[in-house]
């Protein structure tokens, strides 16, 4: 299973472009990489999925490379309720050797000042 | 609304005292997992299923057992608490292995 390693924690301030960058050095062929955020005492929330390349919603965009043992999180202009803990998640592909288990990083906390 | 729900929300109990969780999801989806959060270790997986009478061990499964009776219900299930298992619990659900997770609010347990 992937093992991730992100930061610990990060600063930006309101209307900033926050990059988050998670590493993913063992991937599997099939796996996906899946971001969320999660508020204290609430459960996570997914952000956004992907398995190459680039893909954006309306909330962020997620650029993976070609190698795909890298991802980063982009959360445009973000405001002070994207403060919060993001988690990347890599793994569920089929065909990757256990499509159930899943191993959570340690997350980012995100601290965005006024 | 598409939701998991957890029961209950918060529980303190005492150390050997059998207790169960519910979770339940109305999505009609494959996966539900159990996960346990605690300060500085972020999110663990205790157990996972991958569909009805489907259950396997996650990363820490020692003290917990789970069944996967009918394909909406996932109850953790902790035979003999201990303080050590003290935690804040959240269940999730997916439709496919590779699909995004939907998590619940989430279950304090606090073992004296």
């Amino acid at each position: 299973l992937a093992k991730t390693t992100q930061p610990i924690s990060m600063d930006s301030y309101e209307g900033q472009e926050v990059n988050i960058t998670c590493s993913h050095n063992n991937i599997a062929t099939n796996d996906y990489i899946t971001w969320y955020q999660q508020f204290p005492s609430q459960g996570p929330r997914f952000i956004i999925q992907g398995y190459k390349t680039k893909v954006t919603n309306e909330v962020a965009s997620l650029f993976i490379p070609a190698d795909r043992k890298s991802s980063t999180l982009s959360l445009p202009r973000v405001s002070l309720s994207d403060t919060a803990v993001y988690y990347c998640l890599v793994g569920g592909g089929v065909g990757s050797g256990n499509t159930g288990k899943l191993i959570f990083g340690q997350g980012t906390t995100l601290q965005v000042k006024p | 609304e598409a939701q998991v729900t957890q029961n209950p929300r918060y529980l303190i109990t005492v150390t050997g005292k059998k207790l169960t969780v519910t979770c339940s999801q109305n999505m009609n989806h494959e996966y539900m997992s159990w996960y346990r959060q605690d300060p500085g270790l972020g999110l663990r997986q205790i157990y996972y299923s991958m569909n009805v009478e489907v259950t396997d061990k996650g990363d820490v499964p020692e003290g917990y057992k789970v069944s996967r009776k009918e394909k909406r219900n996932f109850p953790l299930i902790l035979e003999s608490p201990s303080p050590n298992q003290t935690s804040l619990y959240f269940c999730a659900s997916r439709r496919q292995g590779s699909q995004p997770q939907h998590f619940g609010d989430g279950t304090r347990l606090s073992i004296l």
